[in-house]
């Protein structure tokens, strides 16, 4: 079974603090991504990786940056935490694309509270 | 703007009765379209999925219907079940991008 682990179910955080959320897959994937799930608006991509040292922007990458300095983990860094970054924050795992594999994995999310 | 798109944010339908959840999309390149199922404080986990040059798939009580030409596609859960009571995802996929684009999710309600 493929796991993905992200390292806080919950967290709370004061404004401007410098946040990070860790994930680690044990597949051997090589894409990562971290979304953002929010009421009405879904799964929002923030950033993806395809490789070690590899980083893309998704559609919402302000306010925060990655690391992927090994191929099984993927963190996500908020710089300067802001209220509006109050979310639950999920990440997942896929193999390169294309055939029966191209599905995502998920962690089990973790829900940040910045106060 | 969103290239995956769920219409309705909630459905409700009773215990052995048919559940229907529609997902339109606008990109007629994505490649590969796939269904999440979403409990409370869980991460979304892979449902089913199916290929862009196919119209149908099928696995257990689920099947995915895909219409290319009107692009949209459908999940249907024949008997539906109070476990099935969660959030649904729609996902499209794009070799191209190398990335999933998700729609905004279909809160099921099965009612005993």
């Amino acid at each position: 079974d493929v796991k993905v682990t992200q390292s806080s179910r919950y967290l709370v955080k004061r404004t401007g603090e410098k946040v990070f959320l860790e994930c680690v897959q044990d597949m051997d994937h090589e894409n990562m991504f971290w979304y953002r799930q929010d009421p009405g608006l879904g799964l929002r991509l923030i950033y993806f990786s395809y490789d070690v040292k590899m980083k893309e922007k998704g559609d919402i990458p302000e306010g925060y940056s990655v690391s992927r300095e090994k191929k099984e983990r993927f963190s996500l860094i908020l710089e300067s935490a802001s209220t509006n970054q109050t979310s639950m924050y999920l990440c997942a795992s896929s193999l390169v694309p294309g055939g029966r594999d191209t599905e995502a994995f998920f962690g089990q999310g973790t829900r940040l509270t910045v106060v | 703007d969103q290239q995956v798109k769920q219409n309705s944010p909630s459905l409700s339908v009773q215990e052995g009765r048919i559940s229907i959840l529609n997902c339109d999309y606008t990109n007629s390149m994505f490649d590969y379209f796939l269904w999440y199922k979403k409990y409370p404080a869980e991460g979304p986990t892979f449902l089913i999925s199916i290929s862009s040059i196919k119209d149908k798939n099928e696995d257990g009580r689920f099947t995915v219907f895909l219409n290319k030409s009107a692009k949209h596609l459908s999940l249907h859960i024949v008997p539906s079940q109070p476990g099935d009571s969660a959030v649904y995802f729609c996902a499209a996929f794009s070799n191209n991008f190398n990335k999933f684009y998700f729609g905004s999710g279909t809160k099921l309600n099965v009612k005993p």
